[in-house]
């Protein structure tokens, strides 16, 4: 089974500034689909970027990128000039061959102003 | 488009009630998700749909659970009795297409509170 793993509980970045979440997760498929979603206080669940396994191009997002290491089951959301309003909880997400999205923990991340 | 529509957003029941939690998918879209999020557990899949099918319930956690989808643009989750075990927040999303880079969509939540 496809596991996610999320090992920042939470992280802090000061407003304008950049800061980078973690995650890697565990397969065998060649084929898969990353994602980040943000979870504001809202509780809804917005998609904020997504990346196909067999693109090497790193997707962007206006602020937000990552850093995708096939070799290294590596995703890394990236989000620069960090407004308040980003502030929310952050899960990275992996998709294979089974339909379902296999979520990570979460990363709270605070923005400082 | 209206999104995923999720209702009750908020449920406060006593143990041993039974709840209904309902959910409105994307028009168009063919794959259901309910998903559970809790402190302990994080959001995991309870089940999905394809074209109304129930394809995977291997995360429903008991037989207290049930869900349906008597049509494409309705989907019901039921918990019989419920337990404060069951206390979290309930998703649904929907799919247009499975492994599509169009990610999932999903309602608000419905907080469910059993005391």
């Amino acid at each position: 089974a496809q596991t996610v793993t999320q090992s920042q509980p939470e992280m802090s970045v000061q407003e304008a500034e950049t800061v980078t979440l973690s995650c890697t997760y565990d397969t065998s498929e060649s084929d898969y689909y990353l994602f980040w979603y943000k979870q504001p206080p809202s509780r809804q669940m917005i998609l904020v970027i997504r990346q196909e396994a067999y693109k090497q191009q790193n997707a962007t997002e206006n602020r937000f990128s990552v850093n995708f290491q096939k070799a290294a089951k590596s995703f890394s959301l990236k989000i620069s000039d960090s407004q308040l309003g980003d502030a929310a909880m952050y899960f990275c997400a992996y998709q294979g061959s089974a339909r379902q999205l296999t979520f990570g923990s979460g990363t709270q991340l605070t923005v400082l102003p | 488009d209206a999104g995923v529509i999720q209702s009750p957003r908020h449920e406060v029941t006593e143990m041993g009630q039974e709840v209904t939690l309902r959910c409105k998918p994307i028009s168009g879209h063919d794959y259901l998700f309910w998903y559970r999020q809790t402190m302990m557990r994080g959001l995991e899949l309870l089940i999905y749909f394809n074209n109304n099918v129930p394809i995977d319930d291997s995360g429903m956690p008991e037989d207290r659970f049930s869900a349906k989808m008597p049509n494409a643009s309705f989907s019901t989750l039921k918990i019989q009795p419920s337990e404060p075990r069951d206390s979290a927040v309930y998703f649904c999303a929907s799919s247009l297409r499975y492994r599509s880079n169009y990610g999932y969509t999903f309602g608000s939540g419905t907080r469910l509170t059993v005391v």
